[in-house]
């Protein structure tokens, strides 16, 4: 089993350009989640899915759009990167939402020039 | 003010001490409390999963809860080398949203 994988792990951006981080899960779970970590920040949630076909924002949704592709993808997309969206992106999963155990990708490192 | 306070450090402690790192936090709705590990330019993964005030011990790992403080404790007993890493506090209410900590940088001299 592979986890949780993302990809790409790194990528630079000039301003305006955009991009699809992209995810996914081979352990049949549910819910999936984007966050982003930042400095001084800790990890805020971007976007979550509930399950297959449904998403809902997080705390910092601005300037992000998702797609739940199937029940194993999670893509994350910037329409139009700004230099304020750099950051570490990490995609996450669980069986079933809630209180259940968050699993952790190794995350894409997006720097915005 | 931020929902949850976690000093970032650094901390460094010789290897075999016991290491103790802490998180406080505000909304009185938190009532599941986690650890997570973070090695460098990976991602965090669970450490310690604990419900409401008390002690859970796994291993060399002592979670520890005081709600009436709301405050929040980790121990690491016998320090290894590995054991350096980036720990984040995270706190879960009703809503059933993870709030984390910023993280706290702790590294074992050998």
């Amino acid at each position: 089993n592979a986890g949780v994988t993302q990809t790409p792990k790194f990528q630079v951006l000039k301003t305006g350009q955009s991009m699809t981080l992209q995810c996914a899960q081979d352990m049949n779970h549910n819910s999936m989640y984007w966050y982003r970590q930042d400095p001084g920040m800790g990890l805020r949630l971007i976007y979550y899915s509930a399950s297959e076909g449904t998403t809902d924002k997080g705390e910092v949704p601005n300037g992000y759009n998702v797609s739940r592709l199937n029940k194993r993808e999670f893509s994350l997309r910037l329409e139009s990167a700004a230099p304020s969206q750099t950051s570490v992106y990490f995609c996450a999963s669980n069986l079933a939402g809630g209180r259940e155990t968050q699993y952790f990708g190794p995350g894409t490192r997006l720097l915005v020039l | 003010q931020k929902e949850v306070e976690q000093d970032p450090g650094p901390l460094s402690v010789p290897e075999g001490a016991i290491v103790s790192l802490n998180c406080t936090y505000s909304n009185s709705a938190f009532q599941y409390f986690m650890w997570y590990r973070q090695y460098s330019r990976k991602g965090p993964e669970l450490l310690m999963y604990t419900y409401s005030s008390g002690n859970k011990e796994d291993g060399r790992f002592t979670a520890q809860v005081d709600k009436s403080s709301k405050y929040i404790s980790l121990f690491i007993r016998d320090s290894q080398p590995s054991d350096s890493a980036t720990y984040l506090c995270a706190m879960m209410g009703g809503n059933e949203k993870l709030t984390f900590g910023t993280g706290t940088r702790l590294t074992i001299i050998p």
